[in-house]
């Protein structure tokens, strides 16, 4: 099956700076690429997503990238700020597999103020 | 607004006491899924439903039931709690399951399990 890895897995960066997390997946199948943001006591809540047709999506501060090549994608988050600490999700799913996904193991994130 | 209910949010109960989480959601979703997130594991999948009377096991499914009775409606049922159940639980939906374009799913704010 579908294995997703996450480096590092905690990052810490000063409010202002750049955060950059790396999901490596192994399912060369695979076509879809959320991103999910966990605060303290919530629900994963997507952030952005990115299909392989693509190899690049922005929102604001936050963009994802892809190289299917390598079979790797990246989010990154410019211009941190403090709420953007929390434990980011990277998952992957292949097409016609029931929606199924495969998650990392999570980023922690903190923003020094 | 938007959104997908479980409850409780919080329970501690002790083994082999039957229990269930119920999951609601109301934005019409087909697909909802059960998942348990553990440190150092990430979120795993339990069981998934595709539409109504129709569900599946996930990567984890020992120990759990599930039944899709109504479309906004998917309860986790625990028979027999042990103690390797305590966890943090999320029920998710999406729009559809089916087809080959993948859906974006929507979290719950979990249900923290603590058997003893």
């Amino acid at each position: 099956g579908e294995n997703v890895e996450q480096h590092p897995s905690t990052l810490s960066v000063q409010e202002g700076d750049s955060a950059v997390i790396k999901c490596t997946y192994s399912d060369s199948a695979s076509n879809y690429f959320p991103w999910y943001k966990q605060e303290l006591g919530k629900g994963p809540q997507l952030i952005i997503d990115i299909r392989s047709n693509v190899g690049e999506k922005k929102d604001q501060r936050i963009a994802v990238t892809l190289n299917k090549t390598a079979k790797h994608f990246s989010l990154h988050i410019t211009e941190t700020q403090p709420e953007d600490s929390a434990v980011y999700f990277c998952a992957a799913a292949r097409p016609y597999g029931n929606n199924r996904l495969a998650f990392g193991k999570g980023n922690q994130v903190v923003v020094i103020p | 607004e938007a959104q997908v209910t479980q409850n409780p949010r919080y329970l501690i109960t002790v083994t082999g006491k039957k229990l269930t989480v119920t999951c609601s959601q109301n934005m019409n979703h087909e697909y909802m899924s059960w998942y348990r997130q553990d440190p150092g594991l990430g979120l795993r999948q339990i069981y998934y439903s595709m539409n109504v009377e129709v569900t599946d096991k996930g990567d984890v499914p020992e120990g759990y039931k599930v039944s899709r009775k109504e479309k906004r409606n998917f309860p986790l049922i625990l028979e027999s709690p042990s103690p390797n159940q305590t966890s943090l639980y999320f029920c998710a939906s999406s729009l559809r399951g089916t087809g080959g374009d993948n859906q974006p799913q929507h979290f719950g704010d979990g249900t923290r399990l603590s058997i003893l």
